[in-house]
């Protein structure tokens, strides 16, 4: 199967700054990359996602980048608000498959 | 997208005892996922539900500890049997119409 390895764990920034957060997958075969965050207590929500024929996407203050090389893909945030601190997953998903594989996660704290 | 709803929203359950989760979509899709999120954790699939058939159960998972009906393209139901102290988690549903994967509320699960 897949596996999808996230850092860091844990990110602290200042709000306005950015923030990154990067994955790694193993499997060269996968071709669909979501994000998601979850606040506490809530459902996972999809915030972005970027398949393997595109090696950038951006949505206002958010990009995802895509290097099919690597096998890795980073999530960016850019002009950071309090609102935006949650827990960040990336995952992964087979050619052919359904189901997603999940990174283990990076909390986000940003401080006012 | 899909509206997703799922009962109980949280339960609090002895020993030995089996609880049984619901999902309900506004839709109907092909596939309904069903995953683990223990305390602090990522999510991990424990199965895949299709209508008609048996459930596809990932490494680690079994029927006999959690198993699952699909009567229909908008319901599906997964049991927790024979509860132990570990299977407290959060249980959350998933749906994937049109190739991006969506998320139930959860059911939070203490086992006693």
């Amino acid at each position: 199967g897949e596996n999808v390895e996230q850092h860091p764990s844990t990110l602290s920034v200042q709000e306005g700054d950015s923030a990154v957060i990067k994955c790694t997958y193993s499997d060269s075969a996968s071709n669909y990359f979501p994000w998601y965050k979850q606040e506490l207590g809530k459902r996972p929500q999809l915030i972005i996602d970027i398949r393997s024929n595109v090696g950038e996407k951006k949505d206002q203050r958010i990009a995802v980048t895509l290097n099919k090389t690597a096998k890795h893909f980073s999530l960016h945030i850019t002009e950071t608000q309090p609102e935006d601190s949650a827990v960040y997953f990336c995952a992964a998903r087979q050619t052919g498959a359904n189901n997603l594989f999940f990174g283990t996660g990076t909390r986000l704290t940003v401080i006012p | 997208s899909a509206v997703i709803s799922q009962k109980p929203s949280r339960d609090i359950c002895q020993r030995g005892t089996s609880l049984t989760i619901q999902c309900q979509v506004d839709s109907q899709v092909t596939m309904m996922f069903w995953y683990r999120q223990q305390p602090g954790q990522s999510l991990t699939l424990i199965a895949t539900a299709n209508q008609g058939s048996e459930a596809t159960y990932e490494s680690g998972f079994v029927i006999d500890k959690f198993p699952i009906s699909r009567p229909n393209l908008t319901f599906s139901t997964l049991t927790v049997s024979n509860m132990s102290p570990e299977d407290s988690s959060i249980y959350l549903c998933s749906v994937e119409p049109q190739e991006t994967q969506y998320f139930g509320p959860g059911t939070r699960l203490l086992v006693l």
